[in-house]
């Protein structure tokens, strides 16, 4: 049974970074037919997909034009994870942030963790 | 900011059919189709269906979906209280090459 299961700190200073990872049990990140994204979710913006990684022979990064500039997603060969690095945060970042499994559907959701930027 | 439009809300009764319709365009739905998720309160979303009407393992046959043009439709028969949720629909955009979503919609059960 594939799981992810989701780390990282709930809680942000405004121009900081937001660090996250994502454990993958059940499946690997080097998965020539997967992919693994970021999305997180707000009042505000509803779901926003933020970017993800895949390998095909080497690793690829896609970003949402929205994040693109500060955004870095990492695969994690060795303990099977990848993680998300967001930038020079702001209060419009606060929201619960997901990672999933998925490259023709996100079929597979992590727990979520909730992420408050504040001083 | 949805990229793909969904009523907010629909009411149905007990064991009644709802159809829920999500709108995009050439570039996401009208390419790939859409993928439906339903999320309950305090809960991640869980994909009922991808590609228009395939159903990952384990997701209830009441639960089917269909494409017409650039609209995809979540049709749920027999509803039931736990269907009560809220909906989603995403699709791959080809021109953002990212990952779109419907704003939702909240799914009532009377």
């Amino acid at each position: 049974q594939v799981q992810l299961q989701q780390s990282g700190p709930g809680l942000v200073k405004p121009s900081q970074t937001l660090s996250l990872t994502c454990a993958i049990s059940g499946d690997s990140v080097s998965n020539p037919t997967g992919a693994w994204s970021w999305i997180r979710q707000s009042p505000s913006r509803g779901l926003e997909w933020l970017g993800r990684t895949y390998y095909r022979s080497k690793w690829y990064f896609e970003y949402a034009v929205s994040v693109r500039s500060r955004i870095t997603i990492n695969p994690d060969t060795s303990n099977n994870q990848f993680s998300l690095q967001l930038n020079s945060v702001t209060p419009e970042d606060t929201a619960v942030y997901y990672c999933a499994r998925g490259a023709s559907s996100l079929d597979l959701w992590g727990q979520g963790t909730t992420v408050t930027v504040s001083s | 900011q949805a990229g793909l439009t969904q009523p907010p809300s629909v009411s149905k009764g007990l064991r009644q059919t709802a159809t829920l319709t999500c709108t995009g365009n050439n570039n996401n739905i009208g390419n790939g189709g859409a993928a439906w998720l339903q999320q309950h309160q305090g809960h991640p979303p869980k994909l009922l269906s991808y590609r228009n009407n395939n159903r990952p393992s384990g997701i209830s046959e009441r639960f089917s979906a269909s494409r017409s043009g650039n609209t995809g439709s979540l049709i749920i028969t027999g509803l039931q209280p736990e269907d009560e949720a809220d909906y989603y629909c995403s699709a791959w955009d080809i021109t953002l090459n990212a990952w779109v979503f419907g704003g939702g919609t909240k799914l009532t059960v009377l």
